[in-house]
């Protein structure tokens, strides 16, 4: 069972940064926030992940709050190759806890 | 990042045939790899896991006999829907891993529809 919950469905400007929130309130403390896309009709494509520490990487930053119950991925100059359904994934490391299990994610349009 | 290809793209098979997707890690070895299945409209839904050298498990509710996997290598991991019917038709994804602390990879997705 997903345990995350995103809002259905965001729209953003082109140019603008795209702000996508997370809920994820019953997360362990070895368990890490991932963060996927799938454009349509294709595989998901890995975004970025991180534990307790903010993180960025050359796609996108990953805002985790102080007491990990929440998290925002963040696009800084969203273009409309970036939209897609963003999945917030709650990930352990052993045994059953270190699948991945996608829940319903955020359809985000980017807009002209 | 790692890329993971899947062979064929698409397929249609008509009802009661079997086909068989393959799964290839190109750049890395895959000791883990996944199988999902993705309906229109749909999230993924993760089918089994397989351990190289060792049986797959399955997800509550999925069928071992009718989707056997068969992961062999290190590199290569296959899905056969065996007697498909058209509730099968569905868009099906691998991932692999190289490990448990390494991250995980899918592939671009095959689109199997059963007539």
């Amino acid at each position: 069972d997903a345990k995350t919950t995103q809002p259905t469905s965001m729209d953003c400007a082109e140019g603008r940064a795209a702000n996508l929130p997370c809920n994820h309130s019953t997360i362990s403390g070895n368990e890490y926030v991932y963060w996927y896309r799938q454009i349509h009709s294709q595989g998901p494509q890995y975004i970025i992940h991180g534990l307790k520490n903010n993180e960025t990487n050359e796609m996108a930053s990953l805002i985790i709050t102080e007491d990990r119950k929440s998290s925002t991925l963040i696009l800084p100059h969203a273009t409309l190759r970036d939209t897609a359904v963003y999945y917030c994934i709650v990930r352990g490391y052993t045994g059953t806890a270190s699948k991945l299990t996608f829940g319903t994610g955020t359809r985000l349009q980017v807009t002209l | 990042g790692a890329v993971v290809s899947q062979h064929p793209s698409w397929v249609i098979c008509k009802s009661g045939t079997s086909v068989k997707i393959e799964c290839r890690s190109l750049d890395f070895q895959a000791t883990t790899m996944f199988w999902y299945r993705q309906f229109p409209k749909q999230s993924l839904m993760l089918m089994a896991t397989s351990n190289e050298g060792s049986k797959a498990t399955y997800e509550q509710g999925v069928e071992k006999d009718k989707f056997l996997i068969n992961h062999a290598s290190l590199t290569l991991s296959t899905l056969t829907v065996t007697s498909a019917h058209p509730e099968d038709s569905s868009f099906y994804i691998c991932s692999a891993r190289a490990g448990g602390y390494n991250e995980q990879y899918f592939g671009p997705g095959t689109r199997l529809t059963v007539t």
